[in-house]
């Protein structure tokens, strides 16, 4: 199907564990996105993706790693959960005006 | 740094009212704004985009408008329905940002129309 992926869905997760989020998107967007959810602050950019091999930090990167080594797939690793990473995270790709959104990924962090 | 706010933070109406939605931002050197919906435990659905040189766009009993000039964007939603009970994100990328063109969120109005 066209679009883009996320998955899981729902993950609950142990402190201290890595975990990682899964992306796909299916056209070939040069441009990716990890945004996290939370209640009060609204979607906050974690990390972004010009193109594969090439990512930069957002506003909330620490704790996060990504990679891009292909261009449909933008995974984010929490290298050692914490509670304070229990939140929604959404995927996004654009290429152009128009930014389109994952189903998000819900990380309970226990 | 792109600020973006969104009031109310929460609305309630009932069924048939007409309705508008606020959106203010702190840069106006904007590439687009864009209204997203949000259900309940649900992704983003994006509901419709301006771009920079456009006033206005609609779809359906929804209207969106931009003045660019005053950082300002607003969504007006014609006859309501129990239906459009949902958050609404209105979203803004901006000319001078330094993340790839990301998106910046208000946090959201949280709708409910009652039937």
């Amino acid at each position: 199907d066209a679009g883009i992926t996320q998955s899981p869905r729902y993950k609950i997760t142990e402190t201290g564990r890595q975990v990682t989020l899964m992306c796909h998107q299916t056209w070939s967007h040069s441009y990716m996105f990890w945004y996290r959810q939370d209640l009060g602050h609204g979607l906050r950019l974690i990390y972004y993706s010009a193109a594969a091999d090439i990512t930069d930090k957002g506003e909330v990167p620490d704790g996060y790693v990504v990679s891009r080594s292909k261009t449909e797939n933008f995974p984010l690793t929490l290298e050692s959960a914490t509670r304070s990473q229990t939140s929604v995270y959404f995927c996004a790709s654009s290429e152009g005006p128009t930014a389109f959104f994952g189903q998000g990924t819900r990380l309970t962090v226990v | 740094k792109q600020e973006v706010t969104q009031i109310p933070a929460a609305l309630s109406v009932p069924e048939g009212e007409n309705l508008v939605l606020n959106c203010s931002f702190t840069d106006s050197a904007i590439y687009n704004l864009q209204w997203f919906r949000q259900d309940p435990g649900k992704g983003l659905t994006s509901l419709l985009l301006i771009q920079s040189s456009q006033r206005e766009q609609t779809s359906g009993r929804l209207n969106a408008s931009l003045d660019k000039s005053s950082g300002r964007s607003t969504l007006y939603i014609a006859a309501s329905q129990p239906g459009d009970s949902a958050t609404y994100l209105c979203a803004v990328r901006s000319l001078n940002s330094n993340s790839g063109y990301a998106l910046n969120f208000g946090k959201g109005t949280s709708l409910l129309v009652t039937p």
